[in-house]
């Protein structure tokens, strides 16, 4: 079966620092990867995808991801974090075919409180 | 545009009572819907999915059960809730044409607290 791991639970960090959220799968075929953020007090909502091409992804508010199939990773960077990053952060994954299979498998998240 | 509807945003319930858990979305056609619930800590857990009325499979068995009786409508429902009920219960749409692999769009979720 399909697994998310993101190693850390919770980051601390100043603003201007940089970021790098881990993210893990257990998926041996073609996959689909998602980052999504959950600012306080709103609903989940899309950072970026990766579903084919190059394997770095640009999204929303200067975040990126990048896709190196060998290490089955999808980890989430920013070069200099604000205050307004303060969220939980939840990598997803799910097999790159159609159909009725392959649904979204997330990980547990990763708090960022971003210091001011 | 596309948007997703959730209400109650809260609801806190005796344990034992029924529970009706509704989401509606706009601005699409024959869209995959989803069911989840976030446990603080524990990510999301897929609870049910549905590829067209009358049509939803479960992936976790509990004392939950979803029906779409509607194209763009989505009923989580129980007829007795348990304690471990209790969570942050989010419904989700995807365009459909690419099955699951389509992205998923969130709606604002309902906090729901069994006592």
């Amino acid at each position: 079966a399909q697994s998310v791991s993101q190693h850390n639970h919770h980051v601390i960090l100043s603003e201007a620092a940089s970021l790098e959220l881990g993210c893990n799968y257990s998926y041996g075929g073609t996959v689909n990867l998602f980052w999504y953020v959950q600012y306080p007090g709103q609903h989940l909502q899309l950072l970026l995808k990766y579903f084919s091409g190059d394997p770095l992804v640009k999204g929303i508010k200067g975040f990126e991801a990048e896709f190196i199939k060998s290490k089955f990773s999808f980890n989430l960077r920013k070069p200099s974090v604000q205050w307004s990053d303060t969220a939980e952060y939840f990598c997803a994954v799910n097999a790159g075919y159609g159909g009725s299979q392959g649904n979204l498998i997330f990980g547990k998240g990763t708090k960022l409180s971003v210091k001011p | 545009s596309q948007t997703i509807h959730q209400w109650p945003a809260t609801l806190v319930q005796p344990v034992g009572s029924p529970l009706s858990l509704e989401c509606t979305v706009e601005g699409t056609s024959n869209p995959n819907l989803y069911w989840y619930r976030q446990a603080a800590g524990r990510g999301l857990q897929l609870l049910f999915y549905s590829v067209g009325i009358g049509q939803i499979s479960s992936e976790v068995p509990q004392n939950l059960s979803a029906s779409r009786p509607q194209d763009r409508q989505f009923i989580l429902s129980s007829k007795k809730l348990l304690l471990s009920d209790s969570g942050f219960y989010l419904c989700a749409w995807s365009g459909g044409l690419a099955g699951h692999t389509d992205t998923q769009y969130f709606g604002p979720g309902t906090r729901l607290t069994v006592l």
